[in-house]
This record gives C-alpha cells, sequence and structure tokens, in this order.
C-alpha cells in the first residue's frame, strides 16, 4: 500500500477557520513534503521539512513531523476560498533512490 | 510558475491512434518523472528517468514508453490508444541529490487525456 496516508479524506470547514491534515507513513524516512493541487491541474510543492525537523513554518502554512510515531501534521490558519485545493503528502524513503511516494490526499473545502 | 511544461494540456484521440505526450524542463534538473492521476486520486509513478539514456518503470504498469535523449527533454509515448488510457498523466523533476533535502518536485500542469 501507499506509504503516505492521509486523513481525513475530504474536510469542508468555513472561511477564516483553520484547516488540519495529517499524513502517517510506514519506513523510516529522509524527509517529507506536502503538495496543494488544485482541479485538473499539476501538483504544487508546499514545504518540505526533514527528518531532524519537528515543525516549520511558512506564511500561514505549518508543518509538524513526529518520527516515533510515523506521522505528520498540515495546519493551515485562517483559510480563504483559494486554499480549496486537494492536499497531498509525499515521504521521501531512505530505502528509496530518490522517489517520493505520494500519499491519496485530502480534498479540503473552504466554504464563504 | 513552474519551469515544466506539458502539451499538449488537453488531448481527445480516437482509438489505436499513436499518441505522445510532450514534457520540457529548463532547471536542468536530472531526474524526471511520469505519475497517471485519476481525477480526484492518488497519482501512480508510471516511468522515471535518472538522466539522459537512463529510464526505468514505476510502481504502476503502463503500456506507454518513455525516452531521454536531452536532459530537459522526456516525453511519453502511447504507440496504440485505448480507452483504458483515459486519465490526467502529470510530468515531474526533481534536482540533484546533494539538493533534494531542501527541495521538492516541480510538477507541470498535467495533460488531461481521453481516447474515445
Amino acid at each position: 500500500s501507499q506509504q503516505g496516508e492521509e486523513d481525513p479524506q475530504a474536510l469542508s470547514i468555513q472561511e477564516g477557520e483553520n484547516a488540519t491534515m495529517n499524513c502517517s507513513y510506514k519506513t523510516s524516512i529522509n524527509n517529507l513534503q506536502w503538495y496543494r493541487q488544485n482541479s485538473g491541474r499539476g501538483l504544487v510543492h508546499l514545504i518540505l521539512i526533514r527528518s531532524n525537523e519537528r515543525e516549520k513554518h511558512s506564511g500561514r502554512l505549518r508543518v509538524t513531523l513526529d518520527t516515533s510515531k510515523k506521522s505528520s501534521s498540515l495546519l493551515i490558519t485562517a483559510s480563504r476560498a483559494a486554499d480549496t485545493a486537494s492536499y497531498f503528502c509525499a515521504t521521501d524513503p531512505y530505502s528509496s533512490a530518490s522517489k517520493i511516494i505520494f500519499g491519496s490526499g485530502t480534498r479540503l473545502s473552504i466554504r464563504p | 510558475e513552474a519551469d515544466i511544461y506539458q502539451t499538449p494540456r488537453y488531448l481527445v484521440i480516437g482509438t489505436g491512434k499513436k499518441i505522445t505526450l510532450e514534457c520540457s524542463q529548463t532547471m536542468g534538473h536530472d531526474k524526471m518523472y511520469w505519475y497517471q492521476q485519476d481525477p480526484g486520486m492518488e497519482l501512480h509513478l508510471i516511468h522515471y528517468s535518472y538522466g539522459v539514456n537512463s529510464t526505468e518503470k514505476g510502481d504502476l504498469s503502463s503500456e506507454s514508453t518513455v525516452s531521454r535523449i536531452r536532459t530537459e527533454h522526456f516525453p511519453l509515448t502511447l504507440e496504440s490508444a485505448r480507452p483504458s488510457h483515459t486519465s490526467q498523466y502529470l510530468c515531474a523533476s526533481s534536482p540533484p541529490g546533494s539538493l533534494r533535502a531542501y527541495y521538492g518536485y516541480t510538477f507541470g500542469s498535467g495533460t488531461r487525456l481521453t481516447v474515445v
């Protein structure tokens, strides 16, 4: 099965609220990455957190990584309508030669 | 904007036709990838390349083939298109290993293929 699995599969919140998405994985990793995909488009890289980091911020994004639990979370604060998209986590495993593995994604809808 | 380009953006083609999906990047990345993705679903790696004259099959079996004659160009070819090939095809690239710990993949906008 896929290395990364996102939870929830779908999330609908009111504009201005915070959105939290979780990702669990199975093997040791070099880093974990989060991507956004607008409907019918390619993926856009949002943020990368290395295995020796626990938390990282970028604008309204906050990512945490717990290697002991093999899990990560993506928090989007003060959500906007433009944040409506699918969000994927991707892991870069130790065992892989430059191939990251994508999870199944969380579909986020922001209600105006 | 991304420095990786895919053409065509949309393609509707009849069964049995040969098609080539183009992917080019201007970043000098050595590693390139092709993913297949059905709407709202997960991505499946179908081909990848670590450099010129290097191509490998991915995790999902695909009837397509790829070539890597130039660093910047990684086209995908279907010799005989079938309705089961209808999907979105995404091309991506990543920097050399020394930068891998800092940068993620760069994706193109994708080609939406419909085989009728």
